[in-house]
């Protein structure tokens, strides 16, 4: 049950695009199209972005989309806002049916 | 509108019990299932542990797989966690969380603060 592996910070300005990076196993990520993403203002709840890899939410913006190529998964956010600042995290199915989650990624829109 | 709310945290001393809850309303209850996901203050998201629709499959972190008990009650659309042992590094947030498969959490409750300390 080793958390998935996230880059601790991304940077981007505002109106560009950034990609963050969820790198696991094959226990997780390369075994299953299970991989989800959250994000989470300070003091919040986590908020589902992305499921299933790619699939978003109704009511998510379609500035957030996810794919996955083998053992990492990546959330790219494109024409960033203000409001987009926030700590995000991966997360996969495992084959124990268990849940892992990566180490958060605190984005920063300049 | 869809709530989940976690009640029955607070603080408790090295080796103590508690057990929190998580009320929910505004979805069927009994058809998805429930996690509860906890946050040391500071750190990130660590799933803790599952429990299907039914509640006849139950799957936890290794860490409290011998110290943590996961029910539920679908006639009162509750959730439970009972901590038992509990350590200094247990200390978090709380959060109940729901999904309609167990891939992926849905709902997500605000959380209920759990401090270990003596």
């Amino acid at each position: 049950q080793s958390a998935l592996t996230q880059p601790a910070s991304v940077f981007g300005s505002l109106g560009q695009s950034v990609t963050i990076s969820c790198t696991g196993t094959s226990s997780d990520i390369r075994g299953y199209d299970y991989v989800s993403w959250y994000q989470q203002h300070p003091g919040k709840a986590p908020k589902v972005i992305i499921y299933d890899v790619s699939k978003r939410p109704s009511g998510v913006s379609n500035r957030f989309s996810g794919s996955k190529s083998g053992y990492t998964a990546s959330l790219t956010i494109s024409g960033l806002q203000a409001e987009d600042e926030a700590d995000y995290y991966c997360s996969s199915y495992t084959g124990s049916s268990t849940l892992v989650f990566g180490g958060g990624t605190k984005l920063t829109v300049l | 509108e869809v709530q989940l709310v976690e009640s029955g945290g607070g603080l408790v001393q090295p080796g103590g019990s508690l057990r929190v809850s998580c009320a929910a309303s505004g979805f069927t209850f009994s058809n998805f299932w429930m996690s509860w996901v906890r946050q040391a203050p500071g750190k990130g998201l660590e799933w803790v542990a599952n429990i299907n629709q039914d509640g006849s499959e139950k799957y936890f972190l290794d860490s409290v797989k011998d110290r943590f008990t996961i029910s539920r009650d679908n006639a009162k659309n509750s959730l439970f966690l009972q901590m038992s042992h509990l350590r200094a590094d247990d200390t978090a947030v709380y959060f109940c969380a729901a999904g309609p498969h167990g891939d992926y959490l849905e709902f997500w409750g605000q959380g209920s603060l759990v401090t270990v300390s003596s």
